[in-house]
């Protein structure tokens, strides 16, 4: 099994632009998680999909925020526009299964750098 | 509300000596228990889970956790420690509910001197 595929491993843009994060979570899950983690806050669970569809996006820190699930094999997180404080290490981790016994298995992250 | 805390930022250990890593948490309903590692540079990789049954669970790399009820407590131990358990570890908990969001503690810093 892969695992967890998260591409780019790094971006480094410049501030106002688009920034787009996929994730291809392991074949057959049917969870999926994006993370974001800075020094500052930690580990911070942004929003999660079960079967496609979000079920809880409270932690998308604000409208410039977005994540899409168009399939099972596929997700993106977007930032547009981008701003320096958006900048850290972002994660996929994906589960399958039986709620609260699922173990989240996590992607390799993205580490975004807007200057 | 569900939480997690993880009382030491970092934790030094000599190699070959047993470590403990702490955690406690709160959470309504019957907690479900994890402990990840995170290398640098790397994401966090799973190394065991209470749901329930056996207090003392069993994982990866010879780590084990014991889950404490009374004082709501899962510590992560291991009887040996080696220079490459150096790392960062995280305790996370689900309560019971719908929901399927993982409570993450803040993380403490593993350094094992040889």
């Amino acid at each position: 099994d892969a695992g967890v595929i998260q591409s780019p491993r790094h971006e480094v843009t410049e501030m106002g632009q688009e920034v787009t994060l996929r994730c291809k979570p392991i074949s057959g899950h049917d969870y999926l998680f994006w993370y974001r983690q800075t020094m500052m806050r930690g580990l911070e669970l942004l929003i999660y999909f079960n079967n496609n569809v979000p079920i809880d996006d409270s932690g998308m820190p604000e409208d410039r925020f977005s994540a899409k699930m168009p399939n099972a094999s596929f997700s993106t997180l977007k930032i547009q526009p981008s701003e320096p404080r958006d900048s850290a290490v972002y994660f996929c981790a994906s589960s399958f299964g039986r709620q609260g016994t699922d173990t989240q298995y996590f992607g390799p992250g993205t580490r975004l750098t807007v200057l | 509300a569900q939480s997690v805390a993880q009382p030491e930022d970092q934790v030094n250990v000599a190699e070959g000596n047993p470590l403990t890593v702490k955690c406690t948490y709160s959470v309504s309903g019957n907690p479900y228990l994890f402990w990840y590692v995170q290398y640098p540079n790397r994401g966090l990789q799973f190394l065991l889970k209470y749901i329930t049954g056996d207090n003392l669970v069993k994982g990866s790399y010879g780590f084990e956790a014991e889950f404490n009820k009374s004082q709501t407590s899962f510590h992560l131990k291991k009887p040996s420690a080696l220079v490459s358990d150096s790392a960062l570890y995280f305790c996370a908990v689900k309560g019971g509910g719908a929901t399927n969001k993982l409570i993450f503690g803040t993380g403490t810093l593993l350094a094992v001197q040889p």
